[in-house]
Parts: C-alpha cells; sequence; structure tokens
C-alpha cells in the first residue's frame, strides 16, 4: 500500500531557529514529491522535487529529494511567526492516464514558532 | 480504520453529462472540503463546509454543486456548466475550520476525466 509518513507531527521553535521537517514514502511508480504549506483553506503549494540531490529553495526555503533512501526534507532557516503553519508532504506516482498521477498525502507536521 | 474514502478512483463521462464524486469520513469531524488538482497547479478550493446543512463556495465553485446532508458525506457533483471538468479531485476533512492549527486529512482522490 502507498503511504508518506511524515516526522515530526508537531514542532515548537522561537524565531531564528532552523528547522527540518522530514517526510518519507513508499509508492510504486514514483513520480514526484511536492511539500505544501497549510495556512489557509488550500494549502499552497511550495516545491515539486522529482530528481535526487537536487536542491530547489526558495528564500529561506530549501527541500531536497533521496530517492534511494525514499525520503525528503524540508528545510526553513531564520524562521519567523509567518512560517507558523501545518506542512502537508505529498507524493504522486504514475497512474493510468495521468500525467500528474495521483496524490497521496502524508498527516503533515505542524509548525509553531514563538516570538 | 478511521478516514476518508472517496469513490469511484476512476472516472469517465461524456461532455454534457453530470456527475457525483462520493466523499465519506469516519473522523467524526464537523469540516470537510473539495479540492481540484490539475498539473503544474496547487490544490484549488471548490467548496467546503462547515457543519450540516451548510457550505460556502471556494476559489472555483462554478459548475460546481454539493450537499452536506449527513455529517460523515459531503458528494461533489460537476455538472455540465463546468467548462474544464477533467482533474484530479481531493475531498479532505478537519476537526474544524481552524485552518492553521487543524490538519486536514485527505482521501485518496477521484480522477476524473471528460470524453
Amino acid at each position: 500500500e502507498d503511504k508518506v509518513v511524515q516526522s515530526p507531527l508537531s514542532l515548537v521553535v522561537h524565531e531564528g531557529d532552523t528547522v527540518t521537517l522530514n517526510c518519507s514514502y513508499e509508492v510504486t511508480n514514483f513520480r514526484s514529491l511536492l511539500w505544501y504549506k497549510q495556512e489557509k483553506k488550500a494549502p499552497t503549494f511550495l516545491f515539486m522535487l522529482t530528481s535526487s540531490g537536487i536542491e530547489k529553495k526558495s528564500g529561506r526555503l530549501s527541500s531536497i529529494l533521496d530517492k534511494k533512501e525514499l525520503f525528503s526534507i524540508l528545510n526553513i532557516t531564520a524562521t519567523q511567526t509567518g512560517d507558523s503553519a501545518i506542512y502537508l508532504c505529498a507524493v504522486t506516482n504514475l497512474n493510468y492516464g495521468g500525467s500528474q498521477g495521483n496524490l497521496i498525502f502524508g498527516k503533515g507536521t505542524k509548525l509553531s514558532v514563538k516570538p | 480504520d478511521g478516514g476518508i474514502t472517496q469513490s469511484p478512483k476512476y472516472l469517465f463521462r461524456k461532455e454534457g453529462q453530470n456527475v457525483t464524486l462520493s466523499c465519506e469520513q469516519n473522523l467524526n469531524h464537523d469540516a470537510m472540503y473539495w479540492y481540484r488538482q490539475d498539473p503544474g497547479q496547487g490544490l484549488r478550493l471548490i467548496y467546503y463546509s462547515q457543519i450540516v446543512n451548510d457550505f460556502q463556495k471556494g476559489d472555483i465553485a462554478e459548475g460546481y454543486s454539493v450537499s452536506r446532508e449527513k455529517k460523515e458525506s459531503f458528494p461533489l457533483t460537476v455538472t455540465s456548466a463546468q467548462k474544464n471538468p477533467t482533474a484530479f479531485y481531493l475531498c479532505a476533512s478537519s476537526i474544524g475550520l481552524a485552518v492553521s492549527t487543524d490538519t486536514q486529512y485527505f482521501g485518496p482522490g477521484t480522477r476524473l476525466t471528460v470524453l
């Protein structure tokens, strides 16, 4: 059965700290891994990763994928209170008729950044 | 086991036909959501419901309708008025609508293809 496991489930840090969120997966016909930030009703897209070892960066956020060990990490440096949110990891697989595949979500990591 | 189920997993319909996607949860969650996912885009909110017999339009509600007659069920109807219905549809639920603190749990999704 395909599954995505995120850890930790929740995390409390202080502003300025660096955090690392983990996502491991077991998926047949893996295609890509996506990170979302959930702070409003619809999770907002952060990164899509398809190749191992290539870091993607956006400001203080970065992410990397290891397809051999089947995991990804999301790093946030110099955290701010606005980073407080639930971070979701999802994996897509190649599936019938789909160029996009189907999304399998992890349960998320709830990050709280204290001033 | 508690969770969210969506059916069917794959759905085909002809142009001009209405089709209803099922979403059921046994998590005793008050809030439920419908999203669609298109290739290269993040999730977009179609409708959401905070409580039985009440629902609100999301960002792309045109051409869709929902009902919430029971707490456990939130079916989505894709009407013939929806101009581009081929997509991957995800249902989610959460304890409440406090979206910064209440994790949304996602169903496995339904891939709708219009022929």
